[in-house]
């Protein structure tokens, strides 16, 4: 069966500082893996998305991520954390052929400090 | 574009009564997916429909949840009896068709409290 692990519950990071969130996930096939940002009260927005190709993807806001087999890992990093980058972050592996067969973590709480 | 919208955006209701949801997904979207995402979780599917047909209810407690979606577009969820446990903010997303590589677009989700 597919998991998906985000071993940090909360990070606290400075504004303008570096972001890196983890991810890493156990599925037995090549991966479709995604990060998802849940603002307070607002449904998930797609940051990014990797299928296959360059394991170093780009996504909307500064993000990147980047895939590694070896590790089983897939992380988030952006350069320079802006105040508003506080939010809820949601790394998910997608398995089978429809968009409905995802596994979520648990996500991880960024606090940005002034 | 509108998003997906759904109502009500809070309910708060007492154990053992009913409670029904609304989804209007994105015009065009063929696939419609309702998750119920607990507090410090990631949300989980219950129930995804293609068109006015299910695809996958296999986590859908089906006791005391139920789900249409007639005429392929608006859906509802309902809960009765609902339970403590199903405390949850419950998400809609849709999708073009469904196809593994499509995008969900997700609403701004249904808090639940139940006492």
């Amino acid at each position: 069966a597919q998991s998906v692990t985000q071993p940090d519950i909360h990070i606290t990071v400075s504004e303008g500082a570096s972001l890196e969130l983890r991810c890493n996930y156990s599925y037995g096939a090549t991966p479709y893996l995604f990060w998802y940002v849940q603002s307070p009260g607002q449904g998930l927005q797609l940051l990014l998305k990797y299928f296959s190709g360059d394991t170093l993807v780009q996504g909307i806001k500064g993000f990147e991520a980047e895939f590694k087999r070896s590790q089983s890992s897939f992380n988030l990093r952006k350069p320079s954390v802006h105040w508003s980058d506080a939010a809820e972050y949601f790394c998910a592996v997608r398995r089978g052929t429809n968009a409905g067969k995802s596994t979520f973590g648990d996500g991880t709480t960024l606090t940005v400090k002034p | 574009e509108a998003g997906v919208a759904q109502s009500p955006r809070y309910k708060i209701i007492e154990k053992r009564q009913s409670v029904a949801f609304w989804c209007n997904p994105i015009s065009g979207h063929a696939t419609l997916y309702w998750y119920q995402q607990i507090l410090g979780q990631g949300p989980k599917l219950l129930i995804q429909f293609q068109n006015n047909g299910v695809v996958d209810d296999s986590q859908l407690p089906k006791d005391r949840f139920s789900a249409e979606r007639l005429k392929g577009v608006d859906s509802t969820l309902k809960i009765q009896p609902a339970k403590l446990e199903d405390s949850a903010v419950y998400l809609c997303a849709s999708s073009l068709a469904g196809g593994r590589q499509e995008t969900q677009y997700f609403g701004p989700g249904t808090r639940l409290l139940v006492l």
